[in-house]
């Protein structure tokens, strides 16, 4: 089993700030994605990465996949209210055709 | 276009009895993916069809657990005898199945939060 780990577990900032998550395997993916789950909803993708050292930015929220295709980063600037939710990598193994394996998440919280 | 759609949202049974879940994917997805998630843990996949056939189950009770997928479009997924465990909201998602560096993109329903009393 390739487990992703997803730290911290819980963050809490104010509007404004900057904040980064973190997503990491010693197992390498194909593929990784990021998620953001509200309270009573499924997850909505984000972002998928597949190349090593690839960089996309979305708006605020810049994603960052490892160069050895193992970890990956979140990183939100000026955090708003909105940006509040769990936030979730999930890994395609390499030959596991459409499988993905979610991390635990990351509960971000952001207050006015 | 529609998203995915589950039913019932929420359920409250006791445990050893029965319950069912029912979702309607994306139209046009070949993949259908049923998820339990258990509160302060990821989704961890149950059963994965492609069009109607099982490609994986490995993580799926069977003693209990049980999932269809007639005419390769919507499905069910049982549980019985429930036990206390179970309490998990269970997710149900669809991807198009199509090979590129996207094809494992899924898209998720609402879930079900299944309590067992």
């Amino acid at each position: 089993t390739q487990l992703l780990e997803q730290s911290p577990q819980f963050l809490s900032i104010q509007e404004g700030e900057n904040l980064t998550v973190y997503c990491n395997s010693s197992s390498v993916f194909s593929s990784l994605q990021w998620y953001r789950q509200e309270p009573g909803e499924g997850p909505v993708l984000l972002v998928t990465v597949v190349t090593g050292g690839e960089v996309k930015k979305l708006k605020r929220l810049t994603f960052q996949f490892g160069d050895a295709r193992k970890d990956s980063s979140l990183h939100i600037t000026a955090a708003q209210p909105g940006d509040t939710g769990l936030y979730l990598c999930a890994g395609g193994p390499g030959g596991s055709w459409g499988k993905l394996q979610f991390g635990a998440g990351t509960q971000v919280v952001v207050t006015p | 276009e529609a998203g995915v759609a589950q039913s019932p949202r929420y359920k409250i049974i006791e445990k050893r009895q029965s319950v069912a879940f029912w979702c309607n994917p994306i139209s046009g997805h070949a993949t259908l993916y049923w998820y339990q998630q258990i509160l302060g843990q990821g989704p961890k996949l149950l059963i994965q069809f492609q069009n109607n056939g099982v490609v994986d189950d490995s993580q799926l009770p069977k003693d209990r657990f049980s999932a269809e997928r007639l005419k390769g479009v919507d499905s069910t997924l049982k549980i019985q005898p429930a036990k206390l465990e179970d309490s998990a909201v269970y997710l149900c998602a669809s991807s198009p199945g199509e090979m590129g560096p996207h094809y494992n993109e899924q898209f998720f329903g609402p879930g079900t939060r299944l309590t067992v009393l």
